[in-house]
């Protein structure tokens, strides 16, 4: 099984920081990357695909790169409604995905 | 209105079974690869199963092989897990989801969940 391990697991941000998210894979997952946002008590949702394709809908704001093992996750300006858990996904072999990120607010 | 609804949930002893089921709307059922999320309390996201359109393939995860059985209707646009011999770590909010490919595979619609609680 292909193992994602995200950093860091928690992380303490202000209204209006770039905060940076990374995502590793224990082996290369060629593109399939996916990362979702969830809130307490509400279904996950999509941000991002295939790495750097932001889903329909959301803030461009939220970013993403990388490839082979490393990816990343970034939002550029924080606001808010982004204080959440955000997840990584790989789907190259089945799927897995990351332990979470909990952003709170600092 | 685009959704998925699962239901089938609830209090189970340890050994026990339970069937999920999950009917999808304004969607185009028959066409979709669908798949199985659980969420423990406070913990984070596991991938359970995965069933292709015309049930050709399907999956599981290690940790529920041999126990969980997915399954679907696509004339009723229903999404089924049988689930056998439950342990108190099968504890969880379960999601239906629908998978999407373009340039990779990715969840782009979830249900709301159904919480199966696992204890004596």
């Amino acid at each position: 099984d292909i193992q994602m391990t995200q950093s860091p697991s928690s992380l303490s941000a202000s209204v209006g920081d770039r905060v940076i998210i990374t995502c590793r894979a224990s082996q290369s997952i060629n593109n399939y990357l996916n990362w979702y946002q969830q809130k307490p008590g509400k279904v996950p949702k999509l941000l991002i695909y295939s790495v750097s394709s932001l889903k329909s809908g959301v803030p461009s704001r939220f970013s993403g790169s990388g490839s082979g093992t490393d990816f990343t996750l970034t939002i550029s300006s924080l606001q808010p409604e982004d204080f959440a858990t955000y997840y990584c996904q790989q789907t190259y072999r089945t799927m897995t995905f990351g332990q979470g990120t909990r952003l709170e607010i600092k | 209105q685009v959704q998925l609804v699962e239901s089938g949930g609830g209090l189970v002893k340890p050994g026990g079974s339970l069937r999920l089921s999950c009917i999808g709307s304004g969607i185009d059922f028959s066409d979709d690869y669908m798949t199985w999320i659980r969420q423990a309390p406070g913990k984070g996201l596991e991938y359970i199963s995965y069933i292709s359109s015309a049930s050709t393939n399907i999956n599981y995860a290690e940790s529920v092989k041999g126990r969980f059985t997915i399954s679907r209707d696509n004339a009723e646009n229903s999404l089924y897990l049988q689930m056998n011999s439950l342990r108190g770590e099968d504890t969880a909010v379960y999601y239906c989801a629908r998978m999407v490919h373009d340039n990779c595979w990715f969840v782009d619609l979830w249900g709301q969940g159904t919480l199966v609680t696992v204890s004596s």
